[in-house]
């Protein structure tokens, strides 16, 4: 079972406020990082999947990026708004297995 | 389009009942899952399956059964429900192993 490390646990920004969470996980047999996006009450959505060291994505206001050899991939949010409020579950993947989630970063965003 | 489907949405057990929770997808997706939501835990695996007749166990396994006969169904039994097995359970599936999970809307359980 890997070991997935999110941080912070959980964040409070004003809107406007750009911010960014850190998902840790081991480097060895790596295979892909999804990150999703989970607002309560509702069901996970995926934001991006990444393969590649050295990826990055980008989607609106959010984007990120993925480092293979350390282990780490980072999210960002640009300019935070309210409907941004949710918790951001990251996942590294291994070959033919089921994904693990970290604990997720609860971000809340303050208008 | 359907997507994946939980059945039912809603429960409540009795300890010591036993029951199953429905999961469907409609999208040909190869690889299923179930996970559960704890508070402070996030999504925690409970079994998956990479193929019809292949299932393995996550990482909290104890109390529930899975079976793959369909590439389609991949149900979640609780063999004998125990208040600790109170939480809302989330089946997903993907295509293949790079690709993005989709999710069920969810089945919110109470063991009394």
């Amino acid at each position: 079972i890997l070991n997935v490390e999110q941080s912070p646990q959980s964040l409070h920004v004003q809107e406007g406020d750009s911010t960014n969470f850190t998902c840790s996980f081991p480097s060895s047999n790596f295979y892909a990082l999804h990150w999703y996006r989970w607002e309560t009450a509702k069901s996970p959505e995926a934001l991006f999947v990444m393969t590649l060291n050295g990826d990055e994505k980008k989607k609106g206001r959010i984007s990120a990026t993925l480092n293979t050899k350390e282990g780490y991939s980072y999210l960002y949010i640009k300019g935070s708004q309210p409907e941004d409020s949710a918790t951001y579950l990251c996942a590294p993947n291994q070959a033919g297995t089921a994904l693990i989630f970290g604990k997720g970063t609860t971000l809340s965003v303050s208008s | 389009n359907a997507g994946v489907t939980q059945t039912p949405k809603f429960q409540v057990l009795k300890t010591g009942q036993s029951m199953t929770l429905q999961c469907a997808q409609d999208m040909n997706h190869e690889y299923m899952s179930w996970y559960r939501q704890d508070p402070g835990m996030g999504l925690r695996l409970i079994h998956y399956s990479v193929g019809a007749g292949i299932t393995d166990q996550g990482e909290v396994p104890n109390g529930y059964n899975v079976s793959r006969s369909t590439t389609e169904d991949f149900p979640l039994r609780l063999l004998s429900a125990a208040p600790s097995q109170t939480s809302v359970y989330f089946c997903a599936s993907r295509r293949q192993s790079n690709e993005k999970l989709f999710f069920g809307s969810g089945t919110q359980l109470s063991v009394l």
